[in-house]
């Protein structure tokens, strides 16, 4: 399995909901990254997961709550969203520690549109 | 501040032609650089990488050149086919951090039949 896998694929949500986005792999990577794309956009880095204790916070608000239950799940936690925080979120993974190939991989992302 | 840099916003070639994509960087701490294709809708998918202790990977159609003293990386694909029309980002990463990946904003490319 070489594979990001994400879910959901498309989400809407209310600024009042409370909802996750998911992401899984069995790659043995310990290193589980979220990253934020808008459009026309680079990705943006939001959190990193080293070893299942997170490792960098790029000063995201709140209202996003990472969680790493275990070394294969990562999850997004959203709750009382904006608008502006409509995006594709990618999560993705990567080998730790130095070496020619990280095989850093990406999942397809969750569309989020916050209405 | 953009510390990888794209300055090709698109680019159209000739099927059967080369493409070259090029990518600065400015942080002299970056010592590994991927490129990424990405179509509409999906996650970046991962093509080619290349260390800093190279200068030059080669995978099938997909070459990356890297010029270290003018912090300067391209992307040449031989020969272009219509299927490699899509978005490519550079990217950039410092092995001693948390692999951070810093994103170029992307070159569209568009090959034409």
């Amino acid at each position: 399995d070489t594979e990001v896998t994400q879910t959901p694929k498309h989400l809407v949500m209310g600024m009042t909901n409370k909802k996750s986005l998911k992401c899984e792999q069995h790659m043995g990577h310990r290193a589980m990254y979220w990253y934020k794309q808008k459009a026309k956009k680079p990705p943006e880095l939001m959190f990193v997961y080293s070893y299942e204790k997170l490792s960098i916070n790029e000063s995201v608000p709140s209202r996003f709550s990472p969680e790493c239950p275990n070394s294969s799940l990562l999850n997004l936690h959203l709750h009382a969203l904006q608008p502006e925080d409509s995006a594709l979120y990618l999560c993705a993974s990567s080998q730790r520690g130095a070496g020619l190939n990280y095989g850093y991989t990406f999942g397809s992302g969750t569309r989020l549109t916050v209405v | 501040d953009q510390q990888v840099k794209q300055n090709s916003p698109s680019l159209s070639v000739q099927e059967g032609r080369i493409s070259i994509l090029n990518c600065d960087y400015t942080n002299s701490m970056f010592d590994y650089f991927l490129w990424y294709k990405k179509y509409p809708a999906e996650g970046p998918t991962f093509l080619i990488s290349i260390s800093s202790i190279k200068d030059k990977n080669e995978d099938g159609r997909f070459t990356v050149f890297l010029n270290k003293s003018a912090k300067h990386l391209s992307l040449h694909i031989v020969p272009s086919q219509p299927g490699d029309s899509a978005v490519y980002f550079c990217a950039a990463l410092s092995s001693g951090g948390y692999q951070k990946v810093t994103f170029g904003i992307g070159t569209k490319l568009q090959v034409i039949p």
